[in-house]
């Protein structure tokens, strides 16, 4: 597609409720990154894949995240047992390397985010 | 790890006035990204740049990697310009390299 799409882009979840948020990067993009949002705040990283490899999730907030991306396209990030600080809007970018030194140098699209309300 | 401030974190303007967010941050980077931000919306990137400065259309950003300074400038201001504004660090620590700001929330009124 033309974009990074995301859905749902509206969650309504009751405390303890799982949740499983899709990305569908741009064709073709090596790169996927999640991010968690809260009122307010700045993006804040949550794991990457490059390809299907889930090379880093040092951001994940607890071992009730998880997130896969099984072929290297498509991606969800699931919430398991949701808890009111779970409330966020998810983020999620894909991008490719722009050939430079750094990783952080990707020319990165993201998608307009899916946002989690937990009751 | 790199801090990134954003001034001011809110500003409301009128429809036509120059409007300038500033954003620093305290270690060396390779790059800045600026990024807007909707309301309801995702991000899209406006600009990455390394040095000097970059214009298009009426958004001009500069950057001043000796003083760890970066501006995002807004010219004849536009109630559709409404939105939050966000730079990102990039400084290649971490995966994606990027610590973000807490963005600026600018509204025009016309």
């Amino acid at each position: 597609g033309a974009g990074v799409s995301q859905s749902p882009r509206y969650k309504v979840a009751k405390r303890g409720q799982d949740v499983a948020l899709r990305c569908d990067p741009i064709s073709g993009h090596v790169s996927l990154f999640w991010y968690q949002q809260a009122l307010g705040q700045g993006p804040e990283f949550l794991t990457y894949f490059q390809n299907e490899a889930q090379l880093d999730k040092s951001g994940l907030p607890s071992d009730r995240f998880f997130a896969e991306r099984p072929e290297g396209s498509v991606s969800t990030l699931k919430i398991q047992r949701t808890q009111q600080e779970d409330s966020a809007v998810y983020l999620c970018a894909s991008g490719v390397f722009s050939g430079t030194v750094f990783p952080g140098a990707n020319v990165l699209t993201f998608g307009a985010g899916s946002r989690l309300t937990v009751l | 790890k790199n801090e990134v401030e954003q001034s001011p974190q809110n500003l409301t303007a009128q429809e036509g006035e120059f409007i300038t967010i500033n954003c620093s941050y305290s270690v060396g980077i390779s790059a800045l990204h600026w990024l807007q931000q909707h309301p309801g919306g995702g991000i899209v990137s406006l600009f990455m740049l390394s040095s000097g400065k970059k214009k298009h259309g009426r958004l001009i950003a500069t950057i001043n990697i000796q003083e760890k300074h970066s501006s995002l400038h807004i010219t004849a201001s536009h109630p559709r310009d409404s939105a939050v504004y966000i730079c990102a660090a990039v400084s290649g620590g971490g995966a994606d390299g990027l610590t973000f700001g807490k963005g600026t929330h600018l509204i025009i009124q016309p």
